[in-house]
C-alpha cells in the first residue's frame, strides 16, 4: 500500500481564521514533507520531519505551523494567512534517506479569501 | 549544484502516437532520476525510478525512461498514448544530501487528441 491521505480535500477560509490540513500515512515511513504548489508551477517544499522531528523548514512564514504527532500524522497549521496563500498543499512521505523515493497524497486545495 | 530542465512547457500528440517528454539534468555525480504523473486536482504519482540498476527504467501505464549518461538526458516515452495519458509530467533530481532534497523541473503538459 503507497497511500497517502489528506484532508479536507478542499478549504476556504478567511485571513483570520485557524485551520489544519492532516496527512496521514501507514507504510511506516519516518520521513514526511509539506510542499505547497501554485496552479502551473512544480511543488515547493516546505517543510521535512524525519522521525517526528522537524528537519527542514525552508524559510516558510510563521503563519504556517506544522506539527508530526507521531509517525503516521502530520498536520499543517494556519492562521492569518493572506490571499497570496492560496494554493494546493501536498503532503509525503518516504523511508528515511535523501535518495528514497517521496508518495504524495492528492492534496488540499485551499484558498484563502 | 543539481537541476533538472524540461524541454517544452506543452507537448500535444494524437491517440496512439509515440509520447516523448524530455528531461535533462545538472549534476557533477550519478543522480537519482524520478518521473512523476499529476492528473487535474490530484497529487503526485511516480511513474518510475532511476538509481543506476540499469539505464532503461521501465515504469507504470506503459512509460520508460532511458538514462544517458553523455547526455546528461532522462527522457520519458511511451509507444501509444492515450487519451488517459493527458495530464502534467514532473521530471525530479536528487543527490542526496539532506533529506526531502528533490529538485523538480517546471513540468510539461501533455495533451493526447482523438
Amino acid at each position: 500500500d503507497t497511500e497517502v491521505t489528506q484532508t479536507p480535500k478542499h478549504l476556504v477560509m478567511g485571513m483570520t481564521n485557524k485551520k489544519s490540513l492532516k496527512c496521514e500515512q501507514h507504510m511506516g515511513h519516518r520521513a514526511m514533507y509539506w510542499y505547497k504548489q501554485k496552479a502551473k508551477k512544480p511543488p515547493e517544499l516546505m517543510f521535512v520531519y524525519s522521525y517526528e522531528k522537524l528537519s527542514i523548514n525552508e524559510s516558510v512564514p510563521s503563519r504556517f505551523s506544522p506539527e508530526c504527532p507521531n509517525s503516521s500524522l502530520l498536520n499543517l497549521h494556519l492562521h492569518a494567512l493572506q490571499p497570496e496563500d492560496s494554493a494546493l498543499y501536498l503532503c509525503a512521505s518516504s523511508q528515511v534517506g535523501s535518495t528514497e523515493t517521496q508518495y504524495f497524497g492528492p492534496g488540499t486545495r485551499l484558498l484563502v479569501l | 549544484a543539481q537541476s533538472v530542465t524540461q524541454l517544452g512547457s506543452h507537448v500535444s500528440v494524437s491517440e496512439g502516437a509515440l509520447v516523448l517528454l524530455r528531461c535533462n539534468y545538472s549534476s557533477s555525480v550519478p543522480p537519482y532520476l524520478f518521473w512523476y504523473v499529476q492528473y487535474p486536482n490530484q497529487g503526485l504519482q511516480l511513474l518510475l525510478k532511476y538509481t543506476s540498476a540499469a539505464t532503461l527504467v521501465k515504469g507504470i501505464n506503459g512509460f520508460e525512461a532511458e538514462f544517458k549518461k553523455s547526455e546528461t538526458s532522462f527522457h520519458l516515452t511511451k509507444p501509444s498514448a492515450h487519451m488517459s495519458d493527458a495530464a502534467e509530467y514532473f521530471c525530479a533530481v536528487t543527490l542526496g544530501g539532506s533529506q526531502g532534497n528533490l529538485i523538480f523541473g517546471k513540468g510539461t503538459k501533455l495533451s493526447v487528441k482523438p
